[in-house]
Formats: C-alpha cells, structure tokens, sequence
C-alpha cells in the first residue's frame, strides 16, 4: 500500500491566489513527520515545511502552511498568494518513528503551474 | 555554507558501460542517503548511511549497484555494467541527527541530482 497519496497529477492556479495540494498518508506509527519540498525544473529538492504528529498547530512558513487533519491522514499544503515562481513539482513525505533520521517516502508529486 | 554537492551533473552512457555517481554530503551530518528519481516510480530510496555505515539497502535495484561511504565527506554510487533502465535523476541527500534542537525536523538537504542516461 502507498504509504503518501497525492491525488493530483497537475494544478493550475492564477498569480495571487491560494492554492490547496492534497496529500493523504497510512502509517500506524503514532510518531511521525509530514513533509513537503518543492522541486522547480531546475530539477533541485526544496524543503518547505515540516509538521510532527505531535505538533498542536498546524505549521506555517511564510506563503505556506500546512493544513493538518490527523483524523482524516491528510497533510495538505496550502500555498497563499501564488507567485509564477512557485510554478514546480511538490512533493509530499512522510517519516515514521521519532529516531529522527528514518528515510523519508514520498508520493508521486503535484505539478503546479501559476498563471498570470 | 556549501551544500550537498554531486557529480557529475550529467552523464551519457552506453549500455554495459560502468557509472560511478559521487556525493560530498554537508560537513558535520551524519546521514546520507541516495534516492532515485523517474517519471513512472518517482523518488525511491536505495540506500542510507549512518555515520559511513550502511543501514538499509533493500532499495538497491540489484546486484549491478552498489555504494560505499568511505569516510564522512564522501559516497559513490557505482552501476556496473549499466543499462537503458537505469536511466534516471539520482539524487544525494544528508541530515544530521540533532534533536536537541529547539526545532528539529530531521529535513533532509538535497544535491542538485546527476542525470543518467545509458543508451
């Protein structure tokens, strides 16, 4: 079973609006990290944002948070006032256990484009 | 601060050839880890170090691919003999295991990849 679901092959979104990227995942590991990177067509892996199991809030980084449903498994990252820089694949993933340094998995990626 | 640094960017290759890829990790981490990534099967792990130890390499393809990390500041992923298959981005990262910091997320920090193509 795929361990990070991410619905969505492409997104497309006009310049200053919010965009949601969906992401679902199935761990029965009570401990674990969610998160997301983006990788623009310069092919380089950028993390964003970082959310733990345990974390209260949800996380946010500037233009990006991350709407966290524990209940539900979903990780979505919301990204506000879309910029035709944040036209790339994202990536969701996950890291079971708190040892801290598991590797992570990731789904398969949404491409975003930002119109202006 | 210098990143995670891979080479080479590219490589062309024809089939059966050898391939050696190589990663200088971030100075001071502790982990590093070698992923590849393809349209079909996205970014798969193949295999991660601890302190130039392997941990898990039960995402290595095969036998034709190995690695080796013979001190902290370098690994080499080694294809051999390559073929059409392995073609793909792959791509190094390193982290450093801290959890005494205030804000740890254990993210991992990424090369800018080698992209292989074996004809």
């Amino acid at each position: 079973a795929q361990k990070i679901t991410q619905t969505q092959p492409g997104m497309f979104v006009q310049e200053k609006e919010a965009v949601t990227l969906d992401c679902t995942y199935d761990t029965s590991d009570p401990s674990y990290g969610l998160f997301w990177y983006k990788q623009p067509s310069s092919g380089e892996m950028i993390f964003l944002i970082y959310q733990g199991s345990y974390d209260q809030q949800n996380a946010t980084e500037g233009r990006y948070s991350l709407n966290f449903q524990k209940a539900r498994k979903s990780a979505n990252l919301v990204i506000s006032a879309s910029q035709l820089g944040d036209s790339a694949m994202y990536f969701c993933a996950m890291r079971e256990g708190n040892s801290g340094n598991t590797p992570l998995v990731f789904g398969k990626g949404t491409r975003l484009s930002v119109i202006a | 601060d210098a990143g995670v640094i891979q080479s080479p960017r590219h490589e062309v290759t024809e089939m059966g050839q050898e391939v050696t890829l190589r990663c200088k990790p971030i100075s001071g981490h502790d982990y590093l880890f070698w992923y590849r990534q393809t349209m079909m099967r996205g970014l798969e792990l193949l295999i991660y170090f601890n302190n130039n130890v392997p941990i898990d390499d039960s995402g290595m393809p095969e036998d034709r691919f190995s690695a080796k990390m013979p001190n902290a500041s370098f690994s080499t992923l080694k294809i051999q003999p390559s073929e059409p298959r392995d073609s793909a981005v792959y791509f190094c990262a390193s982290s450093l295991r801290d959890l005494a910091r205030v804000l740890y997320t254990g993210e991992l920090f990424f090369g800018e990849g080698s992209r292989l193509t074996v004809l």
